[in-house]
């Protein structure tokens, strides 16, 4: 398994602002993902972030609106960008330690509220 | 693409066995099915993930017929530790998580 942190665990933040999110992973990995997971909702996947490269967008979520770095095996980060009340979420980065099989990892999420 | 598809919500004693089928259609011939549990607050957490037949772990089994069109996600005498949202994913998009199952174990 792989041990994944975030930070901030939580934030409370006005409509309008920016927020960068911070995944950590003990390991070096492959394959990293953040996902979206709104109030008593499922997990939706944002984007999977590439290490070296511009990361890969699911429909409906783009670079500006969510822009994702990845400057090496261990780490990520993902911002939520001129914030409004709808993206009040969870976000949660997630890991691929066996890319044959997809089993996933997941770090404790950061709990969004926009205000 | 590929989808998977879970009952809701259901509800169990203590010390009961539960059941929860997912549905895998159009699933590949090299895609794993994989569960995972999430609790309130919590990242999903990886439980047991199979490619046919039978798997056993500490926590779970895990029951896949030979056509692999579905699954079988089985908790021996749940406690009420194990209320939580139960998620099946296997398909061609491997990344997709469905709606998922609440399970409520009741005392």
């Amino acid at each position: 398994s792989a041990v994944i942190s975030q930070k901030p665990s939580r934030d409370i933040c006005q409509r309008g602002t920016s927020l960068t999110i911070q995944c950590q992973v003990d390991s070096q990995v492959t394959m990293m993902f953040w996902y979206r997971q709104q109030p008593g909702q499922s997990l939706t996947l944002i984007a999977t972030a590439n290490q070296g490269s511009e990361a890969t967008y699911e429909s409906g979520f783009v670079i500006d609106k969510f822009p994702i770095s990845r400057p090496n095996l261990t780490f990520s980060t993902l911002t939520v960008s001129n914030m409004s009340p709808e993206d009040s979420s969870i976000y949660l980065c997630s890991v691929l330690l066996l890319a044959e099989t997809y089993e996933q990892y997941f770090g404790p999420g950061t709990r969004l509220t926009v205000t | 693409l590929a989808k998977t598809t879970q009952p809701i919500s259901m509800d169990s004693y203590e010390g009961q066995e539960v059941n929860i089928t997912c549905s895998h259609n159009n699933i590949a011939t090299n895609d794993y099915i994989t569960w995972y549990q999430q609790f309130p607050s919590q990242g999903p957490r990886f439980i047991i993930q199979g490619y046919k037949t039978k798997v056993t772990n500490e926590v779970a089994s895990l029951f896949i017929p030979a056509d692999r069109k579905s699954s079988t996600l089985s908790l021996p005498r749940v406690s009420l530790s194990d209320t939580a949202v139960y998620y099946c994913l296997g398909g061609i998009n491997r990344l997709a998580f469905g709606k998922g199952n609440q399970v409520v174990v009741i005392p």
